[in-house]
C-alpha cells in the first residue's frame, strides 16, 4: 500500500507570493491534517479534513487555508507569504475522522514540503 | 488548552546504555499518547501510543506507560543502538478535536558508538 505523498517535497518562493502544497492519503483514508514544523514553534495544527469538510483549525492566520477533495486529497495554500512562513509543512493521514471512546486511528504522515521563503 | 511538555535535549548516550525521556501533559478531557520518532529528512513515523490509564505501548523496544496520576508517559528504552538517532515527540489527542495532535517540542537523541 503506498504511503502518503507530498508534492513538491521542496519549493523556493519569494515574499508577497502565494504557494498551494498537495497531499495525497492512504488509499481508502479519509482525514487528512496538515501541520507546520519550525525549528522555533515545533510542530503546529494547522486544519483537518474529513469527508472534504474542515473539522478543526488551528491558531494560523486566514492567509493558510485547505481543501480536501472527493477522493480525498487535500491541498493548503498560503498567499502573501511571509518570511516566518519558511517550514516544513506536513501532511497525516488517518481511516476516520477521530470520535469519541478510546479508539484511535493512526495517524500517517508524508515526508513534508520544505518551503523556504525568501 | 491541552499541552505538552517533554524534557530538552539534546541527550547523548553511549551505545547500550538506557533511555528516558520524560514527557507530562494537561489535558481537560481523557487523551490517548503517542510517541512519533522523526530521522533526518523525513517525516514522523507513530512509535507506540497508549489509549487509556495504566495502558502499557512498546514497539522496537521502547516503552511508555500512561501515568494519569502524574499525568505523564516517560519513553524508555533498555539499550539503544546508534540507528536510534532521532528526534522524539510526545504527543497527545483528544477526542473532541478530531485528529488534532498537540505535540511536545521534540528531543533529539544521539548514540555514540
Amino acid at each position: 500500500k503506498a504511503g502518503v505523498t507530498q508534492t513538491p517535497r521542496y519549493l523556493i518562493k519569494t515574499r508577497g507570493q502565494q504557494v498551494t502544497l498537495s497531499c495525497s492519503p492512504i488509499s481508502g483514508h479519509r482525514s487528512v491534517s496538515w501541520y507546520q514544523q519550525t525549528p522555533g514553534q515545533g510542530l503546529q495544527f494547522l486544519f483537518e479534513y474529513f469527508s472534504e469538510t474542515q473539522r478543526n483549525k488551528g491558531n494560523f492566520p486566514g492567509r493558510f487555508s485547505g481543501r480536501q477533495f472527493s477522493n480525498s486529497r487535500s491541498e493548503m495554500n498560503v498567499s502573501t507569504l511571509e518570511l516566518g512562513d519558511s517550514a516544513l509543512y506536513l501532511c497525516a493521514s488517518s481511516p476516520s475522522g477521530g470520535g469519541s471512546g478510546p479508539t484511535y486511528n493512526e495517524q500517517f504522515f508524508g515526508p513534508g514540503t520544505r518551503l523556504t521563503v525568501l | 488548552g491541552n499541552s505538552v511538555t517533554q524534557m530538552e535535549g539534546p541527550v547523548t548516550l553511549s551505545e547500550e546504555a538506557f533511555l528516558t525521556i520524560n514527557c507530562t501533559y494537561t489535558a481537560t478531557g481523557y487523551p490517548s499518547l503517542f510517541w512519533y520518532v522523526q530521522y533526518p529528512g523525513e517525516g514522523l513515523q507513530l512509535l507506540l501510543k497508549a489509549t487509556k490509564a495504566d495502558d502499557k505501548g512498546s514497539n522496537k523496544g521502547f516503552e511508555a506507560t500512561y501515568r494519569k496520576e502524574t499525568t505523564s508517559f516517560h519513553l524508555e528504552k533498555g539499550s539503544v543502538q546508534v540507528s536510534d538517532s532521532a528526534v522524539y515527540f510526545c504527543a497527545l489527542s483528544d477526542w473532541e478535536y478530531g485528529n488534532k495532535l498537540v505535540f511536545g517540542a521534540g528531543t533529539i537523541l544521539r548514540v555514540k558508538s
